[in-house]
């Protein structure tokens, strides 16, 4: 299994500012991820963060928006740009340890708020 | 990715059996059965997942049926900490691909 800590748990941020995430697994992963949950939904996938290069990013979301590095296979960040109200979710990050293996796994999310 | 559907809330008794159903008719061959929980305020939690073979581990039994469009998660003996959103997802193996999440349903443990 996998232990994934994630900083700041929650927050409340001002319009316009911008928040980093901060990931940790306590183990090396071959994938990272992160995904938004907004208030009453269900998760979706922002991007996938890749080690060593630029994140792959799902349709609806950009790199200008959600900022995302991934300097090695234990530690990655997410970052809301300039936020508005609608950006107020939990962002969670999630890993998958193999190949082979299709158990992932989740943190326990940022929950951010923004005014 | 096939596309699931499940109810989108249940009740159950605690001590009794919780039965999750899933529909998947467009599963394809290769595609696994996936279930998570997600208990309020805390990420989603592996659960199970299969096949076409039956599972069963410390938490749940997956019950896939013959023909693999549809399978249940059974929980044996429901207790109030069971109470959250359960996700069925299917997906075919391989590390390029990640969990995509469908509403779920909200099963609710009553006392």
């Amino acid at each position: 299994s996998a232990v994934i800590s994630q900083k700041p748990s929650r927050d409340i941020c001002q319009r316009g500012t911008s928040l980093t995430i901060q990931c940790q697994v306590d183990s090396q992963v071959t994938m990272m991820f992160w995904y938004r949950q907004q208030p009453g939904q269900s998760l979706t996938l922002i991007a996938t963060a890749n080690q060593g290069s630029e994140a792959t990013y799902e349709s609806g979301f950009v790199i200008d928006k959600f900022p995302i590095s991934r300097p090695n296979l234990t530690f990655s960040t997410l970052t809301v740009s300039n936020m508005s109200p609608e950006d107020s979710s939990i962002y969670l990050c999630s890993v998958k340890l193999a190949d082979w293996w299709g158990e992932q796994f989740f943190g326990p999310g940022t929950r951010l708020t923004v005014l | 990715d096939a596309k699931t559907t499940q109810p989108p809330s249940m009740d159950c008794a605690e001590g009794r059996a919780a039965n999750l159903p899933c529909n998947h008719s467009t599963i394809s061959g290769n595609e696994y059965v996936y279930w998570y929980r997600q208990i309020h305020s805390q990420g989603p939690q592996y659960i199970i997942h299969g096949l076409k073979n039956n599972e069963t581990n410390e938490m749940a039994s997956l019950i896939i049926t013959e023909d693999r469009k549809s399978s249940t998660l059974i929980l044996p003996h429901a207790t109030l900490r069971d109470t959250a959103v359960y996700y069925c997802i299917v997906r075919p193996p391989g590390s390029a691909r990640q969990l995509t999440f469908g509403s779920g349903t909200q099963l609710t443990v009553l006392p």
